[in-house]
């Protein structure tokens, strides 16, 4: 079945620490997201992919790197610049990478951080 | 500029009665809105999508929304609760602005009670 796989599920990272959130998925899809929920705030924007070897800054980018090298995965890393990392991240894709989205986004299952 | 509001944070319902979840949007060009599901420590699920077809959408789970551009609302309904409806909702417009943009409301968390 195709879908989008998100690991770990669980991660711990020390203060200081850079961590990365893998990313994959198998529908080929052009377009990838990062998205940051926190509690009562709805989901954030980090980063978006609209095609490979391209991304663009979401609203809350700082303290956040990306890649696209593959179409299938979209790694993010949590940088010692992100003073607040403790939230729970979520990968999405969707077919198209234009500027409106008529399809709906496909979820992944998430990946919760806490910084320890 | 566009924007999301859903009214009520939390909303209990009984099992067997009727759910509603309201949605109101600001959007300045014409909006694609979506409804989607999130189970704890789940991702998000699809429920539905107006798409400037049918303004009564179905969808999965026997949800249904109803976009009413006068009252700018997609608010989300379901018949009948099941124990199983029990879960977050989140509302997301998408337009085009000249640039990407999807935004998601805050979220309504639903309890069914028995």
């Amino acid at each position: 079945d195709g879908g989008i796989t998100q690991s770990p599920k669980y991660l711990f990272r020390k203060e200081g620490q850079n961590v990365t959130l893998s990313c994959e998925q198998n529908l080929n899809h052009d377009a990838m997201y990062w998205y940051r929920q926190d509690p009562g705030q709805g989901l954030r924007l980090i980063y978006y992919s609209q095609i490979v070897n391209d991304f663009q800054k979401g609203d809350i980018a700082e303290g956040y790197s990306v890649s696209r090298e593959k179409k299938e995965s979209f790694p993010l890393t949590v940088t010692s610049a992100q003073k607040n990392p403790t939230a729970f991240y979520l990968c999405a894709s969707s077919p198209n990478g234009g500027s409106v989205n008529l399809y709906g986004y496909t979820f992944g299952s998430g990946t919760r951080l806490t910084v320890v | 500029a566009q924007s999301v509001t859903q009214l009520g944070s939390h909303v209990s319902v009984s099992e067997g009665a009727l759910v509603l979840l309201r949605c109101n949007y600001s959007s300045s060009v014409p909006p694609y809105l979506f409804w989607y599901v999130q189970y704890p420590n789940q991702g998000l699920q699809l429920l539905l999508k107006y798409t400037s077809a049918a303004t009564l959408v179905k969808g999965i789970n026997g949800f249904e929304a109803e976009f009413k551009k006068s009252e700018t609302s997609f608010h989300l309904t379901k018949p009948s609760a099941h124990m199983r409806d029990a879960a977050e909702y989140f509302c997301a417009v998408s337009g085009y602005t000249g640039g990407f943009k999807t935004i998601f409301g805050a979220g309504t968390r639903l309890f069914v009670k028995a």
